[in-house]
Formats: structure tokens, C-alpha cells, sequence
């Protein structure tokens, strides 16, 4: 069926460094792609996303970009700091349904003092 | 800050007992949604509702049942737990934009059963 692949499940980066997140979806039809940023003890936030008829999308130190071609977007996050550190979703819309989606299986940011 | 409310945020039970996860938002949105976190960090789509009376069944087969009798109330019940239950499940909920709403999430109910 249809889905989202992410990776890494975990990465780690010093402070000060970038961390790159991708994802692959298999919907033609996904149009949006939103990120999720998920705490300790909370539930997910949106931080970023993108539509499909935009190619990147940045907003301060995190930045998005889409390949519809290749079905791919990935997750830029630069100047890292530790309160980065958190696990962070990519999800690609479904159809025509509407506000349903496909979640990547997340990966898990750790940034190192 | 999302106005999207879960309860209880912790709950330790026995089998067989019947439980309600409760989940309130004061946003107006018409669609809400139940998801099921497992420990490995994936949601997966429980339920979800595009309106009063409205429920439908996710992706992920559940035991759990839910109502919408109220747009700002959506809670999920299960008539007798199991440990294969043990799981966080995430109340959401969006605008009614086709394919373009953000989800707004609680803050998870994570349950344990014994």
C-alpha cells in the first residue's frame, strides 16, 4: 500500500552543525507535506511544510525541500542547538480525503553540547 | 499554543477493565482524529470523526470505540483492556481545508495494562 519511508530512525549532531532528515512517499496524489516536531512527554507540532507546487520553503534555521519528480522531501535544520533535540515526523497528505496522511516512522534528534 | 486537551495523561489498569481516554478542543474544528503510538515512535490512525455523528474506522485495526456527540468532544473507549493495548494514543484534531490543515495534537494519553 501506499506510504511514507524515513531516515535516519536516530541521528546525532554536534551543536553548531546541520542534521538532514528525508523521507520518500509513494502517493501521487500527496499535495502537502508537513513536519512534525515531537518533545518528550508531548504530542507532535507542526514546525514546517511544504505544498507541492513549491520546491523549498525555509522559516529562520529550518528549511524544507520537495521533489515531486522523485517523490522525495527532506528536512534541513541548521545551527543546531540542544533544545532541537527532540523525534521528528514527515507525513505526506492522502488524496482527496483531506487532512489524512501518511506518517514516516520518525527519527529521533539528538544534538550533542 | 494548540487548545486540544487529553485525559488522563497517565493510566495504569488491570485486564478486562473498561476504560475512556477523553479528549476536548476548543478550536471549533470539525475533524478530529485518534492515533496510536507505538514505542518504536510510528502513528498509526485509530479513528477519526469529520463531524458530529460522524466516526470512522482508521488504518490500524482497534478494539476501541469512539463517539462524537459534541464537535468539541471526541473520546475513546475501550470495554475491556488488554495488554496488547499498552500504547499512547494522540488526539488530534484539524481545520475542515481539504488536504491542507494542520493536525493539532494533545499531549497523549499513555496507557498500561496489566
Amino acid at each position: 500500500g501506499e506510504n511514507v519511508e524515513q531516515h535516519p530512525s536516530t541521528l546525532s549532531v554536534q551543536e553548531g552543525d546541520s542534521a538532514v532528515i528525508k523521507c520518500t512517499y509513494s502517493d501521487s496524489a500527496s499535495n502537502y507535506f508537513p513536519w512534525y516536531k515531537q518533545e518528550l512527554g508531548k504530542g507532535p507540532q507542526l514546525i514546517i511544510d511544504i505544498r507541492s507546487n513549491v520546491g523549498e520553503k525555509k522559516d529562520q534555521r529550518i528549511a524544507v525541500t520537495l521533489n515531486k519528480t522523485a517523490k522525495h522531501f527532506s528536512l534541513h535544520i541548521t545551527e543546531t542547538q540542544p533544545e532541537d533535540s527532540a523525534v521528528y515526523f514527515c507525513a505526506a497528505s492522502r488524496g482527496i480525503t483531506g487532512n489524512q496522511f501518511y506518517f514516516g516512522t520518525g527519527t529521533s534528534l539528538t544534538v550533542i553540547p | 499554543e494548540a487548545d486540544i486537551y487529553q485525559t488522563p495523561r497517565y493510566l495504569v489498569i488491570g485486564t478486562g477493565k473498561k476504560i475512556t481516554l477523553e479528549c476536548s478542543q476548543t478550536m471549533g474544528h470539525d475533524k478530529m482524529y485518534w492515533y496510536q503510538q507505538d514505542p518504536g515512535m510510528e502513528l498509526h490512525l485509530i479513528h477519526y470523526s469529520y463531524g458530529v455523528n460522524s466516526t470512522e474506522k482508521g488504518d490500524l485495526s482497534s478494539e476501541s470505540t469512539v463517539s462524537r456527540i459534541r464537535t468539541e468532544h471526541f473520546p475513546l473507549t475501550l470495554e475491556s483492556a488488554r495488554p496488547s493495548h499498552t500504547s499512547q494514543y494522540l488526539c488530534a484534531s484539524s481545520e475542515p481545508r481539504a488536504n491542507t490543515g494542520e493536525l493539532f495534537f494533545g499531549e497523549g494519553s499513555r496507557l498500561t495494562v496489566l
